[in-house]
């Protein structure tokens, strides 16, 4: 089993709409879980960080943790097309990345 | 403040040729880690470096060899290049002690192996 898994496969979206992301982790120790936005051709950079179960909310972002299930999910709200990207989740145990999920905003 | 650099940003090799990937933070950071990203893949860890004069292998080490040269340079060696190489690689070094351990990325060397 992979440490990160991203399963879902492009994701489009209506702008103005709620794109929802979901990411599972093997290591129950790990502590620290980290969305990063990667636009084509660019490197990734973080979006959000997360360490407590529960909701973490920033702008238009929100992060949610549940340690007990092992996953951790990304909401993005009021969706636009800048937003447009791939999404990668990434745990704190050597910072292992998932596969990513790419976002398509719909104008 | 460049953050992470990465040289060279784009780099063609012939089957069997050796190349050396170099990186360097201006941060002061302790870690330093190299990624390679395939298309679909996501990022897969090939090493990394805890702190200087230490390596550790990632997920996928084989057919590379790195150097910790000091704190500021990490650097990745292809000794003999295979088409299976080709990829675009990330140098990157996370802020630790804060308990952030958010990862500063460079911006990738894109590498075709013929």
């Amino acid at each position: 089993q992979k440490e990160v898994e991203q399963n879902s496969g492009p994701l489009s979206v209506p702008e103005g709409a709620i794109a929802s992301l979901n990411c599972t982790y093997s290591d129950r120790g790990s502590q620290s879980f980290f969305w990063y936005r990667q636009y084509s051709g660019k490197s990734p950079e973080l979006i959000m960080f997360i360490y407590s179960n529960g909701d973490k909310e920033d702008g238009r972002f929100t992060a949610q943790l549940n340690k007990a299930s092992q996953y951790v999910s990304l909401l993005i709200r009021d969706s636009q097309p800048s937003d447009s990207a791939t999404y990668l989740c990434a745990v704190h145990t050597r910072l292992a990345f998932g596969k990513g999920n790419q976002v398509v905003v719909i104008p | 403040n460049a953050g992470v650099t990465q040289t060279p940003k784009f780099q063609v090799l012939k089957t069997g040729q050796s190349m050396t990937l170099q990186c360097a933070q201006d941060m002061n950071h302790n870690s330093m880690y190299w990624y390679r990203q395939d298309p679909g893949m996501g990022l897969r860890l090939i090493y990394y470096s805890a702190s200087e004069g230490t390596t550790d292998k990632g997920e996928v080490p084989n057919g590379y060899n790195v150097s910790r040269l000091n704190k500021r340079e990490f650097s990745l060696r292809l000794e003999s290049a295979a088409p299976s190489q080709t990829s675009v690689y990330f140098c990157a070094s996370p802020v630790t002690g804060t308990g952030s351990y958010e990862q500063y990325f460079g911006p990738g060397t894109r590498l075709t192996v013929t």
